[in-house]
Order: structure tokens, then sequence, then C-alpha cells
């Protein structure tokens, strides 16, 4: 399986800032996503980050406040834009390899950001 | 995207085997059953998923009710490292994503 490196791993942010989370695979993968996970809550997908396009987001999440990069099979950013509390979170990266149902995910270790 | 009900917690003793239940009564043909855990502090990682039969991996196993309107994780002999949440996933070929419920926490006692 993929391994993947998200960086930061954790941050404490100022309310009105952003900030932009990496996430490099060691190999070319199909697919790659972006999770939050609110304290004490589920996960919740962002958006799929599509290689050279722009990101498919999903319902309650828009380009403005999440904007995604992926510019090749191996890396992708997430960008939290104008902070606030409520923005607080673990933000996760997920990769998978093939189109297949039967094709598992993995996650990074995830980014905890704070936000004051 | 079709929606799994599992129980909000169970709990188990150390060296004792656990069966996790999952419900997908509207599960379609093409859906993987897939099974993730998420230890404290870690991202989900994979457990085992399966198609229509039973699955066995070093980690657990899953057994499929024939109609797939249900299934249930097995873990044979829960240690302490196996506290996490553990959530089952319905995935189609043609999407990719996996949406998450909220999962099964399980507590092993010593």
């Amino acid at each position: 399986s993929a391994v993947i490196s998200q960086k930061p791993s954790r941050d404490i942010c100022q309310r009105g800032t952003s900030l932009t989370i990496q996430c490099q695979v060691d190999s070319q993968v199909t697919m790659m996503f972006w999770y939050r996970q609110q304290p004490g809550q589920s996960l919740t997908l962002i958006a799929t980050a599509n290689q050279g396009s722009e990101a498919t987001y999903e319902s309650g999440f828009v380009i403005d406040k999440f904007p995604i990069s992926r510019p090749n099979l191996t890396f992708s950013t997430l960008t939290v834009s104008n902070m606030s509390p409520e923005d607080s979170s673990i933000y996760l990266c997920s990769v998978v390899m093939g189109s297949s149902g039967a094709n598992v995910l993995t996650f990074g270790a995830g980014s905890r950001l704070t936000v004051l | 995207d079709a929606k799994t009900t599992q129980p909000n917690s169970m709990e188990s003793n150390e060296e004792e085997p656990v069966h996790l239940p999952c419900n997908h009564s509207t599960i379609s043909g093409t859906d993987y059953i897939h099974w993730y855990r998420q230890l404290p502090s870690q991202g989900p990682e994979y457990v085992i998923h399966g198609l229509t039969s039973n699955v066995n991996n070093r980690m657990a196993s899953l057994a499929i009710a024939e109609d797939r309107k249900s299934s249930t994780l097995i873990l044979h002999r829960a240690t302490l490292r196996d506290a996490a949440v553990y959530y089952c996933i319905l995935r189609r070929t043609s999407y990719g994503k996996l949406t998450f419920g909220q999962g099964t926490i399980l507590t092993v006692h010593p």
C-alpha cells in the first residue's frame, strides 16, 4: 500500500488566516481525497482532488473556502482559507490505487488544526 | 450512497472473540463492503473488505449474509490494541470515495 506524508502534522492558527496542508505519496495513485474530522465526530469527505483539473467538492464545501491542487499523481494540497474556530479539525489525505470498488483507501496520519 | 447502520458502542474482554454487526439493507449489487478502523489519534486503517463471500485475513474475518443486507466483522481474539472506532462502509466501483458513518466504538477490557 501507499505511504502518505502529511505536513504539517499540527498547527495553531489565528482567525482570518489561511493554511495549506500538503499530502505527498510515495507512489502514483489513482485517486486522492481530502477528509475533515471535527472533534469527536466521524470523517466527512471534503473533495476529490483531480489531477490537472478542479477538485470535485461534496455538498457543503466550496472551492473558495477549501482550494485544492493536485499537480501530479503523487502530490496534493488543501488550503483552509480565512479560518475561524469552527475550522478546528483534523484534515486527512486519503489515496486509492486502482478504480475498482475493491481497491482500498490508505489514509495519512492527519493534520490537526487549532484556530484561535 | 447506500447507508450502513452500526451499534454506537460495544465492549469486549481481552482474548475473547468480538462480532461487530453492520446492516446495509439498501446495498446494491456493485457495492463492496469495506471495514476500516481508527485507532486513537491516527487516521483510519483498512481492515477487510468483501463482495459476496466470507473473507479472512490476518486481522479479521468478514461474514456476509446471503442476501448481503448485513455483515459481521469478526475479531477472533481481541487485544487491547484493537480498541478503536470500527467503520462499516459500502463502496461503489464507479465512485471510489468512502462515505463514513458514525461507526462502532469498541472498548476492550483487560
